[in-house]
């Protein structure tokens, strides 16, 4: 069965770039989506199509996908931003989520 | 507005069943695809299943296949999904979510519910 891996923390200084990856074999030639979810929160769609952005979302987060990495890249980082945050991808009917990452803005 | 809304969790003895529902309103629902999504306790995000829109397809993970069983009344706006067998290993929050793309191109889950809590324990 296919696999995403995460790392499962990062710490960024406000205002600086927090990049997170998302890693799986032939990852680039997928759709590749991502989540954040705070603290006793539902989580909520960041990305989709490895660089869209819902309505809603700030311009902050953009991502990419190429070869087998995902990334999730939060420009200019804010305290709101810390959460958890996980990759998603459709592979073979079924649905594969990464292990999360942590985010800590300190 | 899109809303969600799980119900049906609670406290369950091992090898018991319960029925999640999930009431889904402002949207077409019968365009969508749905799915379950669980969490365990300080766990990260895991997916049970998926039905198309009208019912046809629906697919499960592994490990509840054969216990699980996914469905839906488009008449009643509504997502369901009845559990047999459970194990402590269920334990967990179930969140039902949407499909966003109606064209199946891309599987993302535009709109999450607020989730129902189901643990399994004696």
């Amino acid at each position: 069965s296919y696999e995403l891996t995460q790392p499962p923390s990062l710490s960024v200084s406000p205002g600086q770039t927090a990049s997170i990856t998302c890693s799986g074999h032939k990852l680039g030639d997928k759709n590749a989506c991502w989540y954040q979810q705070k603290p006793g929160q539902s989580p909520v769609l960041v990305i989709y199509e490895d660089s869209k952005r819902p309505s809603g979302i700030p311009e902050r987060f953009s991502g990419s996908n190429s070869g087998n990495t995902a990334t999730l890249t939060i420009s200019g980082t804010q305290a709101m931003d810390e959460a958890d945050y996980y990759c998603q991808v459709w592979d073979s009917s079924t649905v594969v989520f990464g292990g999360g990452t942590k985010l800590t803005v300190l | 507005q899109v809303q969600l809304v799980e119900s049906g969790g609670g406290l369950v003895k091992p090898g018991g069943s319960l029925r999640l529902s999930c009431a889904a309103s402002g949207f077409t629902y019968s365009d969508y695809y749905m799915s379950w999504i669980r969490q365990a306790p300080g766990k990260g995000l895991e997916w049970v299943s998926y039905i198309s829109n009208r019912g046809r397809t629906i697919y499960y993970t592994d490990s509840v296949k054969g216990r699980f069983t996914t469905s839906r009344d488009n008449a009643k706006n509504s997502l369901y999904l009845q559990m047999n067998s459970l194990r402590a290993e269920d334990t967990a929050v179930y969140y039902c979510a949407r499909v966003g793309d109606t064209a199946i191109v891309t599987f993302e889950y535009d709109y999450w519910g607020q989730g129902t809590l189901v643990t399994v324990s004696s």
